[in-house]
């Protein structure tokens, strides 16, 4: 089975910070998600990738921008975080839906 | 926009019971289902897949799909406490990420 790790569990950081939160995945998968998690909106998707140097919008890409320079390496970058952006951050990769995919233990980000 | 509803419970169950948790999707083109676990403050943690209508089970889990109902479940056979958490119906089309519901809360009484 895949193993996605994701670098932080917690993180505090100012507004206005460029922030980054990394996500490795073990495999030589390559479908790769970013999601937030919230209380009563549940499980948002951010971006996702399937190939390096690839990526894709979902449905809430706004304040966010995504990299994928190695396949099993896929960052979310706050370009200017704002307090609208504390959040649970969860990663997730596997090899693609017919096999669902795992996350990653999540990043919990306060924006303060 | 693709929508996935569930029941947001808690959905209270006793122990050595039968729990049914319940899931409707929007998209006729959804291709993949999925289960997830999320225990409080934990990541949620695939349980079961389920591809083509009818019941597919796993020990005592038993995923149900219904696609002219646009209608998944999940059947959990002789509950035990360890299954008190929140499920999330998670559906799929293309490789295009996954569409989550926002949960069930279970709750497994001894």
């Amino acid at each position: 089975d895949v193993k996605v790790t994701q670098s932080s569990r917690y993180l505090v950081k100012r507004t206005g910070e460029k922030v980054f939160l990394e996500c490795v995945q073990d495999m030589d998968h390559e479908n790769m998600f970013w999601y937030r998690q919230d209380p009563g909106l549940g499980l948002r998707l951010i971006y996702f990738s399937y190939d390096v140097k690839m990526k894709e919008k979902g449905d809430i890409p706004e304040g966010y921008s995504v990299s994928r320079e190695k396949k099993e390496r896929f960052s979310l970058i706050l370009e200017s975080a704002s307090t609208n952006q504390t959040s649970m951050y969860l990663c997730a990769g596997g090899r693609g839906l017919g096999y669902g995919y795992t996350f990653g233990s999540g990043t919990r980000l306060t924006v303060v | 926009q693709k929508e996935v509803e569930q029941n947001s419970g808690p959905l209270s169950v006793p122990e050595g019971a039968i729990a049914s948790l319940n899931c409707t999707y929007s998209d006729r083109g959804s291709q993949s289902f999925f289960w997830y676990r999320q225990y409080s403050g934990k990541s949620p943690e695939l349980i079961m897949s389920i591809y083509s209508n009818g019941d597919k089970e796993d020990g005592r889990f038993t995923a149900q799909l219904n696609k002219a109902s646009q209608y998944v479940s999940l059947l959990i056979r002789d509950s035990q406490p360890s299954d008190s958490a929140t499920y999330l119906c998670a559906v799929g089309a293309r490789d295009d990420g996954l569409t989550f519901g926002k949960g069930t809360h279970l709750i497994i009484q001894p």
